[in-house]
């Protein structure tokens, strides 16, 4: 069975500035679907970044990066320029391929979250 | 696009007596749902996959008599509570994934909230 880990229960960083939420997983399998999901108060899962194990170069959505080491099986986030909205729990998650001949049907397995908190 | 629905957002109801919780798919075709269970500040659980027209299958430790899901069509799932009992207050929330093999990507609903009393 995979497990994800996210090791910083909580994190803090100043508006304007950077922080790395770090998640390291564990699995046998070769291809696999990495993701961070941002949980705001409203508590509405929102997909912030999803990186496909078969590509090597890292994926990039505007403000937030992923560093992702398939040989050490990590998979850190960057956010940028941080701001007062990024405040959220913000959860790695780890998804195997689809296969509906299987019993694969894209069951996500999530670490435990960190809570992101950034200061005015 | 990519809407997901859930109904109702919260409810309040007694020890005893069962809830059912609707996800919606409204702009897209889910052939899978799944649904979650998560406390304060935790992460979430998986407590089922249903797909349309079968059974729904239930991550161990899950009661499936306690907990009934129903995939009727390809935009409705619905989780429905039995015999709720305090220690069933949660937060709940759906998330689906659209037909095709190659889609990958899960939407999630808004989640509800139950509180049993």
């Amino acid at each position: 069975a995979q497990t994800v880990t996210q090791s910083q229960p909580e994190m803090s960083v100043q508006e304007a500035e950077t922080v790395t939420l770090s998640c390291t997983y564990d699995t046998s399998e070769n291809n696999y679907y990495l993701f961070w999901y941002k949980q705001p108060p409203s508590r509405q899962m929102i997909l912030v970044i999803r990186q496909e194990a078969y590509k090597q170069q890292n994926a990039t959505e505007n403000r937030f990066s992923v560093n992702f080491q398939k040989a050490a099986k990590s998979f850190s986030l960057k956010i940028s320029d941080s701001q007062l909205g990024d405040t959220a729990m913000y959860f790695c998650a780890f998804m195997n391929p689809i296969n509906a001949g299987g019993t694969s049907y894209g069951k996500l397995t999530f670490g435990q979250g960190t809570i992101l908190t950034v200061h005015p | 696009g990519a809407v997901v629905s859930q109904h109702p957002s919260w409810v309040i109801c007694k020890s005893g007596t069962s809830v059912k919780i609707e996800c919606r798919s409204l702009d897209f075709q889910a052939t899978t749902m799944f649904w979650y269970r998560q406390f304060p500040k935790q992460s979430l659980m998986l407590m089922a996959t249903s797909n349309e027209g079968s059974k729904a299958t239930y991550e161990q430790g899950v009661e499936k008599d306690k907990f009934l899901i129903n995939h009727a069509s390809l935009t409705l799932s619905t989780l429905t509570v039995t015999s709720a009992h305090p220690e069933d207050s949660s937060f709940y929330i759906c998330s689906a994934r659209s037909t095709g093999e190659s889609s990958y990507e899960q939407y999630f609903g808004p989640g509800t909230r139950l509180t049993v009393t």
